[in-house]
């Protein structure tokens, strides 16, 4: 089945730029998806085929996505932007796929 | 507004079964594509399962056999009757509705609070 590899962690300082990658065979074929969560809370989505942005999004938040590789970029980080972060895509029409996870931390 | 509450979790001895509900609002859930994804304490996300339109049903290996996903147009509810459970079994399930026409490979747009099931004896 196929994977996708996620860091576990990435630091950035308040207003740097935070870039989260996921990684899997060819991922630059496939529509990839990115959530945030929040300690407690339900995973909320905010990039969507590879880097569209759902309403409500803040622009800072970017996706692209080639190769082996889709990253997501969150620009001028906040303090509020601390969470973790996962990559998903379908393998097929009936196969889901989520990364491992980065926990992203404000330093 | 769309609006998703799961309920039905809980303590559950292991073989043990229970069947989880997710009431829909703002929405209809027969004209949308559902699902279910599970989060093990401590861990990362896992889909479970999801129901198509034409109630295409196809789940994940790790349930497969034991859970069953269906959903009640009246109620505007979806369903995961999940049997033969075990410890493995044990996390937070949301259920999330897929964004619709976004072709067949949509993402989950809205997500449940969550319910939390543990299997323990």
């Amino acid at each position: 089945s196929y994977e996708l590899t996620q860091p576990p962690s990435v630091s950035v300082a308040p207003g740097e730029t935070a870039r989260i990658a996921c990684g899997g065979n060819n991922i630059g074929t496939k529509s990839v998806h990115w959530y945030q969560q929040k300690p407690g809370q339900a995973p909320v989505l905010v990039v969507y085929d590879d880097s569209d942005r759902p309403s409500g999004i803040p622009e800072r938040f970017s996706g692209s996505n080639s190769g082996n590789t889709a990253t997501l970029t969150i620009s001028r980080v906040e303090a509020g932007d601390e969470a973790d972060y996962y990559c998903q895509m379908w393998d097929s029409s009936s196969d889901v796929v989520f990364g491992g996870g980065t926990k992203l931390t404000v330093l | 507004e769309v609006q998703l509450v799961e309920s039905g979790g809980g303590l559950i001895q292991p073989g043990g079964s229970l069947r989880l509900s997710c009431a829909a609002s703002g929405f209809t859930v027969s004209r949308n594509y559902m699902s279910w994804v599970r989060q093990a304490p401590g861990k990362g996300l896992e889909w479970v399962s999801v129901i198509y339109g034409g109630l295409g049903t196809y789940y994940a290996d790790s349930v497969k056999g034991r859970f069953t996903i269906s959903r009640d147009s009246s109620e505007n509810t979806l369903y995961l009757q999940m049997n033969s459970l075990s410890a493995e079994d044990t996390a937070v399930y949301y259920c999330a509705r897929l964004l619709p026409a976004r072709g067949i490979y949509p993402p989950f747009d809205y997500w449940g609070q969550g319910t939390l099931v543990t299997v323990s004896s």
